[in-house]
C-alpha cells in the first residue's frame, strides 16, 4: 500500500468543466510534489512546495492551480483544460527540502485525467 | 543541465536469471544522488534502490544492485533471479545534492521496459 495517497484515481472532464486532485500524506514530509506523465514517458516535474509554500512551478499553464492547505494535503485545481492534458498526474513527498540530504521522494499510485 | 540516458528501451530475462539494466548521466557537479525507481502496470513510482555519489561502495538491497562507476558516470541496476513480480518500467534518476533552491529536482532517463519470462 502507498502511504502516499491520491484520489480521484480515474478523472473524466470537459473542457469547461473545473475539478480538482487531492494528493495527502501522513509521513510528515515538508515537500510535495506535482507530476505530470504521458505514456511511456518518465515523469515531468510541474509544482514543488515546500513546508507549505510554492518553490518551484516549471513553467505549468494557469489552467493547472496548486494548492497546500497544510503540510499533509495537497491538491491541484483543474480549469479548461485542453485535451494534450489527459495524463496520469502522480503526487510525491519528501521528508527535507533543500538541505542536500539524501531523502527519497515517495510517490502516490496517480490520477489517470481525460479531457474530452 | 543534468541528463540521464537509459539507452535499452526494452529489455527481456528469463524468471530466476540476472538482467543489467544501463545508466548513464551527465553532469559537472561532483556531489549528487541516484536512484532507480520501478513502475509496473499499476501506475505507482517505487524507489528501488538509491547511491550516494560520494559513496563508494555500490549499495544493494536484496536481489538489487547498482555498478556505479563515477569517473564513468554509469549507473547501471543489477537484477538477480529475476521474478515475475519485477516486470515493469525502470526509470534512472539524478538528483542534485546542492543546497540551493531547485535541488529537489529528480532528472529522470527515459525508462527501460523489462519484461520477464516465465
Amino acid at each position: 500500500d502507498t502511504e502516499v495517497t491520491q484520489t480521484p484515481k480515474h478523472l473524466v472532464m470537459g473542457m469547461t468543466n473545473k475539478k480538482s486532485l487531492k494528493c495527502e500524506q501522513h509521513m510528515g514530509h515538508r515537500a510535495m510534489y506535482w507530476y505530470k506523465q504521458k505514456a511511456k514517458k518518465p515523469p515531468e516535474l510541474m509544482f514543488v512546495y515546500s513546508y507549505e509554500k510554492l518553490s518551484i512551478n516549471e513553467s505549468v499553464p494557469s489552467r493547472f492551480s496548486p494548492e497546500c492547505p497544510n503540510s499533509s494535503l495537497l491538491n491541484l485545481h483543474l480549469h479548461a483544460l485542453q485535451p494534450e492534458d489527459s495524463a496520469l498526474y502522480l503526487c510525491a513527498s519528501s521528508l527535507l527540502f533543500g538541505q542536500g540530504i539524501n531523502q527519497p521522494q515517495h510517490f502516490g499510485d496517480g490520477t489517470r485525467l481525460s479531457i474530452l | 543541465a543534468q541528463t540521464v540516458t537509459q539507452s535499452q528501451p526494452e529489455m527481456s530475462v528469463q524468471e530466476a536469471e540476472t538482467v543489467t539494466l544501463s545508466c548513464t548521466y551527465d553532469t559537472s557537479e561532483s556531489d549528487y544522488y541516484l536512484f532507480w525507481y520501478k513502475q509496473p502496470p499499476s501506475r505507482q513510482m517505487i524507489l528501488v534502490i538509491r547511491q550516494e555519489a560520494y559513496k563508494q561502495q555500490n549499495a544493494t538491497e536484496n536481489r538489487f544492485s547498482v555498478n556505479f562507476q563515477k569517473a564513468a558516470k554509469s549507473f547501471s541496476l543489477k537484477i538477480s533471479d529475476s521474478q515475475l513480480g519485477d516486470a515493469a518500467m525502470y526509470f534512472c534518476a539524478y538528483r542534485s545534492a546542492m543546497t540551493q533552491g531547485g535541488s529537489e529536482k529528480l532528472v529522470f532517463g527515459k525508462g527501460t521496459k523489462l519484461t520477464v519470462n516465465p
